[in-house]
């Protein structure tokens, strides 16, 4: 079974652009969830869609992020415009029936100069 | 005071040593909780939920003492291949289950 993927793996963008990360859950999945490591600091959520809706997106930073999950099936996060600060590794997860345990993606690793 | 509190180690020890790793979490509500693992540059990868009861899974064994809001693992006869940062991991259900990360704990095991 395919676990969970994200594309791309990096990404380095000068601030003021707009970036769009992609993760693909395990398919069956109804939980997908986003989170962010920022260097140095720990694992921190952003946001928690079931399907398609958005159940919990209390972790955004700001409006500047926009995460997507149409269909239901794969989720984008947008970055636009993007920060300085928003450098990081972004995270995604997704979980079945036990909503509690949740497997990651690689990651995708975003350098913004 | 970060909600999920760990020791960030790191903490060398020879091959076939035991190490135990704490973790103390602030919410109450808190109703699952794990141990995940993650290698250098790589995802973390869930290693084992942890129950009140206590649970083992071959050489680990992990405790919860949700009067302290404590959580504990246990690694026995350590192998090279464990070394690793350790991650404790708090969740809150009902709904949805946003997880809640420790910084971690590094372990090196050595020859």
């Amino acid at each position: 079974e395919a676990g969970v993927t994200q594309f791309p793996s990096h990404s380095v963008i000068e601030k003021g652009q707009t970036v769009t990360l992609r993760c693909d859950p395990i398919s069956g999945h109804d939980n997908l969830y986003w989170y962010r490591r920022v260097m140095g600091k720990e694992i921190k959520f952003l946001l928690h869609f079931v399907k398609e809706s958005k159940q919990d997106e209390s972790g955004m930073p700001n409006n500047r992020f926009l995460a997507e999950r149409t269909g239901g099936t794969y989720s984008t996060l947008k970055v636009q415009p993007a920060e300085l600060e928003d450098s990081g590794v972004y995270f995604c997860a997704s979980s079945g029936r036990a909503p509690s345990e949740q497997y990651f993606g690689p990651g995708t690793r975003l350098t913004v100069t | 005071r970060k909600e999920v509190e760990q020791d960030p180690g790191p903490f060398n020890v020879p091959e076939g040593a035991t190490v135990a790793f704490n973790c103390t979490y602030s919410n109450s509500a808190s109703q699952s909780f794990f141990w995940y693992r993650q290698d250098c540059r790589k995802e973390p990868k869930l290693l084992m939920s942890v129950y009140s009861s206590g649970n083992e899974d071959g050489r680990f064994t992990a405790q919860l003492n949700r009067a302290s809001q404590y959580i504990s693992l246990l690694i026995r006869d350590s192998k090279l291949s464990d070394s690793a940062t350790y991650l404790c991991v708090v969740g809150l259900t009902g709904g949805g289950n946003k997880l809640t990360f420790g910084t971690g704990t590094q372990l090196k095991v050595e020859l």
